[in-house]
């Protein structure tokens, strides 16, 4: 079955710490991954993706994420965060061919303190 | 450059009623996706449409339904409506590439309250 697993639901960090959510998916086949992000009041936007090449792809806002495929992993960091990261971050996968839905997993909230 | 856009932004009905919810994709785009997020969980997928046909659909009852138009704008009916239907309804865009896959954007979102 596809699925995707963010193994931390809350989490609070102070201003200039540094950043890493998990994410782990199951899902048969080439892949690609995502990143979302939303913050308070807004809907959901993209922070980053990873189709092919590098895996290690950088996003929006200093944001990056590597793809280790031995280990189904697509783990989202940032080196130092600040109080206007406090958001829901949404991690997903869908095939790499056309009609592909996207699985999310159940988002990570994070509040960063000033 | 106009994103995604949803209507109503709010809606409350009552058990039993009928509700169409309204997306208009991203400019250029020609395929949308609607998920269904309830409180606290990431988005469901409901079903996918391209060229005015379903193409794929997750795991929801035939109470929800879909249409798309020319203009590759979208609606999501759901019948019979039971509280459990409460839940932001998400619209997303993309553009078909048969060989890539595609990247979504999403609207704002239709926050639906059944009493």
């Amino acid at each position: 079955a596809q699925s995707v697993s963010q193994h931390n639901h809350h989490v609070i960090l102070s201003e200039a710490a540094s950043l890493e959510l998990g994410c782990n998916y199951s899902y048969g086949g080439t892949v690609n991954l995502f990143w979302y992000v939303q913050y308070p009041g807004q809907h959901l936007q993209l922070l980053l993706k990873y189709f092919s090449g590098d895996p290690l792809v950088k996003g929006i806002k200093g944001f990056e994420a590597e793809f280790i495929k031995s280990k189904f992993s697509f783990n989202l960091r940032k080196p130092s965060v600040q109080w206007s990261d406090t958001a829901e971050y949404f991690c997903a996968v869908n095939g790499n061919t056309g009609f592909q839905k996207l699985v999310f997993g159940t988002g990570t909230r994070l509040l960063v303190s000033p | 450059d106009a994103g995604v856009t949803q209507s109503p932004t709010h809606l409350i009905k009552t058990r039993g009623q009928q509700v169409t919810l309204r997306c208009s994709p991203k400019s250029g785009h020609d395929t949308v996706s609607w998920y269904q997020q309830a409180l606290g969980q990431g988005p469901q997928f409901i079903f996918q449409y391209y060229e005015e046909e379903e193409r794929q659909r997750g795991n929801f009852p035939d109470r929800f339904s879909g249409h798309q138009f020319p203009n590759y704008s979208s609606e999501l009916n759901v019948n019979a409506l039971l509280l459990g239907d409460s839940a932001l309804y998400l619209c997303a865009s993309s553009l078909l590439d048969r060989g890539a896959g595609e990247t979504q954007y999403f609207g704002p979102g239709t926050r639906l309250l059944v009493l």
